[in-house]
């Protein structure tokens, strides 16, 4: 099956400047990859997505960049502000599985 | 905009006996997933479930889990006789179609075994 990994596990920013996580993937079926914020409690919401054709994908302040040869992504969140503080995951969703592997988190902290 | 709904938002359990989690997918959605979460840890894929039966299945979905759509609206997981280390978030989430579509997730219920 897919395996994702995720780093770094933790992340600590001062508001204002750039976060970036990473993931990478093992299977080159895997063809669309979601990022999800998850809130203390909260349900993991879908903040950007792209799929493997596509290299980057920006949405305001946030991107993502996808390089298919190397099998890596990345959420890019700039100009961060405090209530961007949460676990980020990112995830593969591999075709003939039908399903989304997860990676382990990130948990970000913006600090004021 | 539409959400997954499920219910209860959290389930207390004694070891041994059945539960049953309740969601509510996306009106127009086909495709249906459960996820869990054990505290801490990663989201896991449990079951996926399309026109009326599993699509795809992980090895934590052994069988003392079902899933069942009863009617038109509701999508229900069961664990027939519950362990301790069943104990984690249980995430519903829905999609419009196969193939890489956004999924969607329910607030979860939380479910604790004693």
């Amino acid at each position: 099956g897919e395996n994702v990994e995720q780093h770094p596990s933790t992340l600590s920013v001062q508001e204002g400047d750039s976060a970036v996580i990473k993931c990478t993937y093992s299977d080159s079926a895997s063809n669309y990859f979601p990022w999800y914020k998850q809130e203390l409690g909260k349900r993991p919401q879908l903040i950007i997505d792209i799929r493997s054709n596509v290299g980057e994908k920006k949405d305001q302040r946030i991107a993502v960049t996808l390089n298919k040869t190397a099998k890596h992504f990345s959420l890019h969140i700039t100009e961060t502000q405090p209530e961007d503080s949460a676990v980020y995951f990112c995830a593969a969703f591999q075709t003939g599985a039908n399903n989304l592997f997860f990676g382990t988190g990130t948990r970000l902290t913006v600090i004021p | 905009e539409p959400e997954v709904t499920q219910t209860p938002s959290h389930q207390v359990t004694q070891m041994g006996q059945e539960v049953i989690l309740r969601c509510v997918p996306i009106s127009n959605h086909l495709y249906f997933y459960w996820y869990r979460q054990i505290l801490g840890q990663k989201v896991e894929f449990l079951v996926s479930f399309y026109n009326n039966e599993i699509s795809e299945k992980s090895e934590i979905f052994d069988d003392q889990f079902s899933v069942e759509r009863p009617d038109g609206s509701n999508f229900t997981l069961k664990i027939r006789s519950t362990k301790l280390e069943d104990s984690a978030m249980y995430f519903c989430a829905s999609s419009e179609n196969r193939g890489g579509q956004p999924q969607h997730f329910g607030d979860g219920t939380r479910l604790s075994i004693l």
